[in-house]
């Protein structure tokens, strides 16, 4: 069975430009949450998408936004980037979300903001 | 407020010895509370899961202890490798409408030596 995949798997961007990462989850799994991780503040939630409905979200700026597709794909949006959104984006898919679902991440997007 | 701290920040440790890693959280209520490996630049990968009312778990060389009524968990690992060199999360699951929050720890990074 694949794992998850995640697209592009390093990116360069500058400020005030928008990005947008990619994630596919495990064949099967309807649960993908998003998070960011910086070497100071470690992992932190962003979002969770299941069924296509976001149904948690983290303490994030409007700036970020998720969406899933019909097939469970789901993709990160990051307008007017800052140099602090530079971090390593990690998604990570379960079959439904719920406790005691193990996730299961990808390898994660290296986003630098120059 | 909801907390996961781990100790030590980082850890240096001569291969074939052992070592103890620690998790100590004040999230309530409690769900269930899991350990991840990450190597460097991957996703992390899940080592255990135990609900609240389980004391202990393992997977091959990895041994986690929980102790609900301290709030504190530990991932033991017997007998390093140089493998196991990585950084140890331990994350807390919290109920949520519909859902589960995450609360991650930020991380102890493991150097075994040869």
């Amino acid at each position: 069975k694949a794992g998850v995949t995640q697209t592009p798997r390093y990116l360069i961007k500058t400020r005030g430009q928008q990005v947008t990462l990619s994630c596919s989850p495990i064949s099967g799994h309807r649960s993908v949450s998003w998070y960011q991780q910086t070497p100071g503040q470690g992992l932190q939630f962003l979002f969770e998408y299941f069924s296509e409905t976001q149904r948690n979200k983290g303490n994030f700026p409007g700036r970020f936004s998720g969406r899933q597709f019909s097939n469970s794909r789901s993709e990160m949006n990051v307008s007017t980037l800052e140099l602090g959104d530079s971090a390593l984006y990690l998604c990570a898919s379960s079959y439904s979300g719920g406790a005691p679902d193990t996730q299961y991440f990808g390898p994660g997007t290296r986003l630098t903001v120059l | 407020k909801n907390q996961v701290e781990q100790s030590p920040q980082s850890l240096i440790i001569l291969e074939g010895k052992n070592c103890t890693l620690q998790c100590n959280y004040t999230v309530s209520p409690f769900s269930n509370l899991r350990w991840y490996k990450q190597d460097t630049g991957r996703g992390p990968v899940s080592l255990t899961i135990m609900t609240f009312s389980e004391n202990t778990k393992s997977n091959g060389r990895y041994t986690a202890t929980l102790d609900a009524d301290t709030k504190q968990s530990s991932l033991h690992i017997t007998a390093s490798q140089l493998s196991d060199s990585a950084s140890y999360i331990c994350v807390v699951s919290v109920p949520y409408p519909g859902t589960y929050k995450y609360i991650f720890g930020t991380g102890t990074r493991l150097k075994v030596l040869a």
